[in-house]
């Protein structure tokens, strides 16, 4: 059994740039959620995907936007970037969108915005 | 707006001592509370989760305390030991998040051997 990956683990892009970010889930989930962790911050929920479908959003502008694929994988795209999206991405895999069932994390994507 | 506070940035214990990781919350709404242990380079893995209807959770050494009137929960770590040393984030759910989680700052525990 796999866990959560990541891709790429660190970026540098420039402001006003695009970037995509990928996460494979584990094994047998069907929800990924992302998050977003400025330094010296906890996890910030972007939005999660339950079956391809966005299933929650978090105080994020619509330029975060995301897809689910049928194998449940996950990209995070962020257009126009800006300095204070230089953060550490992460997403985590779980069964259904259900909160108590146990979240599983990749190690997570560096982005840096110059 | 934060949600969910953990005060103390860092905190450093003995080998053998007790840590405590405390965790306080504003939103009366959360009903479910949940410990992560984070080392550097790898995601966040839970830890142990406690439900509003309870007031203690153990598993092995980590006791997790809900003090619902006091809006504050903790971490009871009992013996500590060096591999314990990591960054634990407390979170939080509840029936009025929908599917987001509240993640505290963070509390950098150093286990001295």
């Amino acid at each position: 059994e796999t866990g959560v990956t990541q891709s790429p683990t660190h970026l540098i892009k420039t402001r006003g740039q695009q970037v995509t970010l990928r996460c494979s889930s584990q094994s047998g989930h069907n929800t990924v959620s992302w998050y977003q962790q400025a330094l010296g911050q906890g996890p910030q929920f972007i939005f999660q995907y339950y079956r391809e479908e966005e299933n929650g959003r978090g105080n994020f502008p619509p330029r975060f936007s995301g897809l689910q694929f049928p194998n449940y994988s996950s990209e995070l795209n962020v257009n126009a970037l800006e300095l204070d999206d230089s953060a550490l991405y992460l997403c985590a895999s779980s069964w259904s969108g259900f909160p108590r069932n146990e979240q599983f994390f990749g190690p997570g994507t560096r982005l840096t915005v110059l | 707006d934060q949600q969910v506070k953990q005060n103390s940035p860092s905190l450093s214990v003995q080998e053998g001592r007790i840590s405590i990781l405390n965790c306080d919350y504003t939103n009366s709404m959360f009903d479910y509370f949940l410990w992560y242990k984070k080392y550097p380079a790898e995601g966040p893995t839970f830890l142990i989760s406690i439900s509003s209807i309870k007031d203690k959770n153990e598993d092995g050494r980590f006791t997790v305390f809900l003090n619902k009137s006091a809006k504050h929960l903790s971490l009871h770590i009992v013996p500590s030991q060096p591999g314990d040393s990591a960054v634990y984030f407390c979170a939080a759910w509840g029936l009025n998040t929908g599917n987001q989680f509240y993640f505290g700052t963070g509390t950098s525990l150093t286990v001295i051997p």
